[in-house]
């Protein structure tokens, strides 16, 4: 059974960097054409997509965070990560990694989000 | 971006009673490419439902999407105690991704 569980720095300062590691377990991150997303919580609020990655690399970022976030793939370690730079405290939020379910087209690909990690609170402050 | 729009915003209800939850878009959604998700306090979302109608594994037949368009549902049949969580409903049809803001569920 496919398994993702977040790791990374709890506490970020404002203006730095957050950097979190998702570990998948239970399959490989190359296997099944499969992408690999990051999605967040604000504390007691609604979800928000952040972008995702292939295990060749390739990304895409939702526009209203693209200018602050790096997703990268690490394949030997069947890992992948997020950077989010110049954090705020309207970064503070559960960070969830998810694996992306869906369909491909010739043009565009479809998809939800199936399984979930626990997902792991990162707060900002001083 | 398509904006999700959740309603009503909590929802009150008893064991054994029915429950439909709705959730609008601010356009279309191609080929009714929605999900619902679950979410139980401290616990990450658990997939429900995608294509806007096709359960996911493994949950139970009380669960059921409908609609297509902008109009979307979710209806339990029946709810049970371990029912009552806040549900959310996500579309894939066009980038970004989004969700709506959630319906909240609670034992009345």
């Amino acid at each position: 059974q496919l398994q993702l569980q977040e790791s990374g720095s709890g506490l970020v300062k404002p203006s730095q960097t957050l950097s979190l590691t998702c570990a998948v377990s239970g399959g490989s991150i190359s296997s099944g054409g499969y992408s690999w997303s990051w999605i967040r919580q604000p504390p007691g609020k609604g979800l928000e997509w952040i972008g995702y990655i292939y295990h060749s690399g390739s990304t895409y970022y939702n526009p209203s965070l693209k200018s602050r976030v790096t997703i990268s793939v690490d394949r030997s370690k069947n890992q992948f990560s997020l950077k989010l730079s110049s954090v705020t405290a309207a970064d503070t939020a559960v960070y969830y990694c998810a694996r992306d379910r869906g369909y491909c087209s010739s043009t565009s690909c479809y998809r939800w989000f199936d399984p979930w990690g626990q997902g792991t609170l990162v707060t900002v402050s001083s | 971006e398509i904006v999700l729009t959740q309603s009503p915003a909590t929802l009150s209800l008893s064991p054994g009673e029915r429950a439909t939850l709705s959730c609008g878009a601010s356009q279309s959604v191609s080929s009714s490419y929605l999900a619902w998700y679950q979410q139980k306090p401290g616990l990450a979302p658990r997939l429900l439902i995608y294509d806007a109608s096709s359960r996911a594994t493994g949950i139970p037949d009380r669960f059921s999407g409908s609609g297509s368009g902008t109009d979307f549902t979710l209806t339990i049949s029946r709810l049970e105690p371990e029912d009552f969580a806040v549900y959310y409903c996500q579309q894939y049809g066009s980038s970004p991704r989004t969700f709506g803001q959630g319906t909240k569920l609670e034992i009345k």
